[in-house]
């Protein structure tokens, strides 16, 4: 089975500053999707960035990217000119790749990291 | 991304009662599904509601606690049955529209059981 792990529980970035969240999982498959999701106070998941395992190509959104390095199983997302709007719990998540009966569409997540920005 | 609309947004239930909540999408999607988020915890897929056949539950999770509709491509409902106050959590809705897409959230119910 995938797991994730994030070993930030909390983070904290000065304002308009850059922030690098850590995330790694664990899987037998070569082929997958990873997500990262923001869910701010008013609990709404909100969809970050996504990455498809076999584009070699970090995705980017805006002031979100990410460093995917398959080999060794971390996906981290960097938040760059970080804004009071950021704050939030930011979750990692794996899935299967379609056709996967054992494994379904199911997103595994990470227990989160609790993000803080001061001004 | 679709339009996710989720309810009751929250309330408030005795034990042994059941609550239904209802997830509407604005859009014909092929996957929904629901995770519960425990106080202070991640996700957890509860099951995958299938249109127009029984839904896929996870482990640890069976239908007759967590009966699931889904009538057409746009609707769904979970109902939690007999209620604890350990089920006290939030409870999402998310689709995905295409088979490998991005999956998008519902708003959440909050569910607190006295």
């Amino acid at each position: 089975a995938q797991t994730v792990t994030q070993s930030q529980p909390e983070m904290s970035v000065q304002e308009a500053e850059t922030v690098t969240l850590s995330c790694t999982y664990d899987t037998s498959e070569s082929d997958y999707y990873l997500f990262w999701y923001k869910q701010p106070p008013s609990r709404q998941m909100i969809l970050v960035i996504r990455q498809e395992a076999y584009k070699q190509q970090n995705a980017t959104e805006n002031r979100f990217s990410v460093n995917f390095q398959k080999a060794a199983k971390s996906f981290s997302l960097k938040i760059s000119d970080s804004q009071l709007g950021d704050a939030a719990m930011y979750f990692c998540a794996y899935r299967s790749p379609p056709g996967r009966e054992t494994s379904g569409s199911r997103l595994t997540f990470g227990e989160g990291t609790q993000l803080t920005v001061n001004p | 991304s679709a339009v996710i609309s989720q309810k009751p947004s929250r309330d408030i239930c005795q034990r042994g009662t059941s609550l239904t909540i209802q997830c509407q999408v604005d859009s014909q999607v092929t996957m929904m599904f629901w995770y519960r988020q425990q106080p202070g915890q991640s996700l957890t897929l509860i099951a995958t509601a299938n249109q127009g056949s029984e839904a896929t539950y996870e482990s640890g999770f069976v239908i007759d606690k967590f009966p699931i509709s889904r009538p057409n491509l746009t609707f769904s409902t979970l109902t939690v049955s007999n209620m604890s106050p350990e089920d006290s959590s939030i409870y999402l809705c998310s689709v995905e529209g295409r088979e490998g897409g991005p999956q998008y959230f519902g708003p959440g119910t909050r569910l607190t059981v006295l």
